[in-house]
This record gives structure tokens, C-alpha cells and sequence, in this order.
């Protein structure tokens, strides 16, 4: 079964600062998409950015980008000039191409808070 | 557009009861899931439906869950009779369709309590 973890519970950094969530997942599927989605205390999930499996070029969403590393099973996020707003529950998600197609898995979620 | 609508926001109900939770999905999205987050588990896909019928329920933890989606534009959540351990948020999202690519659109929650 396809599995998510991301092994950071919590996340620190200062505002205007760079900061890299750590995502790993485990799957035998060779096309899938990830995805990173934002929790602020509003409880809303808010989309971030998504990866297609099968594109090697690395997604890029304004301040945010990721680092994906297929054969590593590896996709953390890269939040570049940090600001306040930033701070949120940060949710890595994966979704196969097949099969299941609605099933969305997500990790156990990374707490960033972001000092002024 | 308002986006996904839940109701209501917070429910707080007695152990036996039974619990429903609303949703509106997005106008033209076809594809609706339901989730549940709790601490010790995280966001767990319950139930999903595409077309108004539903595609995959192995997610839904016993037979006291159920799910209905009568039109495109309204599904519900159902817990008879509640426990305790069913206290969490409950969220619902909807998309365009089940693609993989597709983005799903999630709701504000309902946070259920079961005393």
C-alpha cells in the first residue's frame, strides 16, 4: 500500500528566511502526482503545488518550489522568503494514475511557524 | 463562487446519538470525497463519488458511516450511533472530475465532538 510520511512534526523559521519540508513516500506506481497542501488554523486546505511523476522538471509555484527525487521517493517543499502568512500545517499528499484515482494519501502533516 | 460549503461548522452531540453532516460541492464539479482528520491519524480518506454514485467506500471505518449524494449538488455524512472515537474533523472536497491532475477543492470542515 502506498504510504506518505513526513518526518518533521514541527518547522521553525525566521520570517524572510528560506525553510524545506521533507516528504517521503513509498509506491511501485511509476506515474503519480504529489502534492503539497496548506492547513492555516482556519482549518481550510488550501492546494500549494503539485508534481507530476513523470516530469522530471522540478514545480514551481511563486515563493514555493520543490525538490522532487523520483528514485529517492523524495518531495520536500522549498518556501523562499518566508513571511507570516506562511505559518500553517503543511500536508504532503500523493494520488496514483490509475486504479483509485480519487484517493488522495496524506502524510501526518509538518507545523510551521514563522518568527517575525 | 463559495466554494465547498459544510454544515454546520461544530457539532458537539452525546455518544448514541446520531450525527449528519452536510455538503455543498462546487457547481460543476462532479467528483466529491470525504475525508476525516484526527490527530492520531491524520487526513483519511472515508468516501468518494463521481457522478453522484459512490465509487470507492472502503475507507469508511464501520457500518454505523454512511454516505448518501442524491444530486450533483448535495451530499451527506451520517453516524448512527456516534462514539466518542468518532470526534474529529470532518471534511468534504470536490473536483472537476477524478483525473489525477485534477485539484480538489476542499470545504472548511465540520468539528465534530462526541461526548
Amino acid at each position: 500500500a502506498q504510504t506518505v510520511t513526513q518526518s518533521q512534526p514541527e518547522m521553525s523559521v525566521q520570517e524572510a528566511e528560506t525553510v524545506t519540508l521533507s516528504c517521503t513516500y513509498d509506491t511501485s506506481e511509476s506515474d503519480y502526482y504529489l502534492f503539497w497542501y496548506k492547513q492555516p488554523p482556519s482549518r481550510q486546505m488550501i492546494l500549494v503545488i503539485r508534481q507530476e511523476a513523470y516530469k522530471q522538471q522540478n514545480a514551481t509555484e511563486n515563493r514555493f518550489s520543490v525538490n522532487f527525487q523520483k528514485a529517492a521517493k523524495s518531495f520536500s517543499l522549498k518556501i523562499s522568503d518566508s513571511q507570516l502568512g506562511d505559518a500553517a500545517m503543511y500536508f504532503c499528499a500523493y494520488t496514483e494514475y490509475g486504479g483509485s484515482q480519487g484517493n488522495l494519501i496524506f502524510g501526518k502533516g509538518t507545523k510551521l511557524s514563522v518568527k517575525p | 463562487d463559495a466554494g465547498v460549503i459544510q454544515s454546520p461548522r461544530h457539532e458537539v452531540t452525546e455518544m448514541g446519538q446520531e450525527v449528519t453532516l452536510r455538503c455543498k460541492p462546487i457547481s460543476g464539479h462532479n467528483s466529491l470525497f470525504w475525508y476525516r482528520q484526527t490527530m492520531m491519524r491524520g487526513l483519511e480518506l472515508l468516501i468518494y463519488f463521481n457522478n453522484n454514485v459512490p465509487i470507492d467506500d472502503s475507507g469508511m471505518p464501520e457500518d454505523r458511516f454512511s454516505a448518501k449524494m442524491p444530486n450533483a449538488s448535495f451530499s451527506t455524512l451520517k453516524i448512527q450511533p456516534s462514539e466518542p472515537r468518532d470526534s474529529a474533523v470532518y471534511f468534504c472536497a470536490s473536483s472537476t472530475g477524478l483525473a489525477r491532475d485534477n485539484e480538489q477543492f476542499f470545504g472548511p470542515g465540520t468539528r465534530l465532538t462526541v461526548l
